[in-house]
């Protein structure tokens, strides 16, 4: 992996379903993974931020795993509700200060 | 509210005209960036101030112009642009360039080159 890939690249669930999403980044040097919740005419707003193998963050139904040997993190929401619906970013940090970032995972929550 | 706010939110300019998108951040960072989304493609990171200073420069065009008087604030001139540079402008603040620091964007400028 050279980019940070995120899948699927949409999703459409109802009210009460569990989903979760995959963004996949190169595991050579690794600084952080970062994910980001972006409402449509709002600004992205930063949800977790994981430096370690093997982190798992939580927010509410939200939660976060990063895996840095594979490369890869997964976002699970639980629950879904109408107010999820967003495109979640995932980006990585290879150095430093640089944020390379997937083009996202638009989810949709229908009732 | 993130605290970082940019003015205007909506631009539309000819090939030949010159114009300026501000960047305000109210939370005390002292890093501050520049994103171009384009349509269907990632954010991609365009230029990152630390302290004032400029320290990295993404491969951008001359024809954008960035600007940073102090640690607040942070402009974009532009001038001369292509259709091809239409596109959502947003800023970001973080406390400062560590990795692990979380960004804290702007709403963005939505940008159309006529």
């Amino acid at each position: 992996i050279l980019n940070v890939e995120q899948s699927p690249q949409s999703l459409h669930v109802q009210e009460g379903d569990s989903t979760n999403f995959t963004c996949s980044f190169p595991s050579s040097n690794f600084y952080a993974l970062h994910w980001y919740r972006w409402e449509t005419a709002k600004s992205p707003e930063a949800l977790f931020v994981m430096t370690l193998n093997g982190d798992e963050k939580k927010k509410g139904r939200i939660s976060a795993t990063l895996n840095t040997k594979e490369g890869y993190s997964y976002l699970y929401i639980k629950g879904s509700q109408p107010e999820d619906s967003a495109t979640y970013l995932c980006a990585h940090t290879g150095t430093a200060s640089k944020l390379t970032f997937g083009t996202g995972t638009r989810l949709q929550v229908t009732l | 509210e993130t605290g970082v706010t940019q003015t205007p939110r909506h631009l539309v300019m000819g090939m030949t005209n010159k114009k300026s998108l501000k960047c305000e951040q109210h939370l005390g960072h002292n890093a501050m960036y520049w994103y171009k989304q384009s349509a269907k493609k990632p954010l991609e990171l365009m230029f990152v101030y630390n302290f004032k200073e400029q320290t990295e420069n993404n491969s951008v065009p001359s024809r954008f112009s960035p600007e940073c008087p102090n640690s607040s604030h942070l402009f974009l001139h532009l001038h001369t642009l292509q259709p091809e540079d239409s596109a959502l402008y947003l800023c970001a603040s973080s406390q400062d360039l560590v990795s692990y620091n979380e960004q804290f964007f702007g709403p963005g400028t939505r940008l159309t080159v006529l």
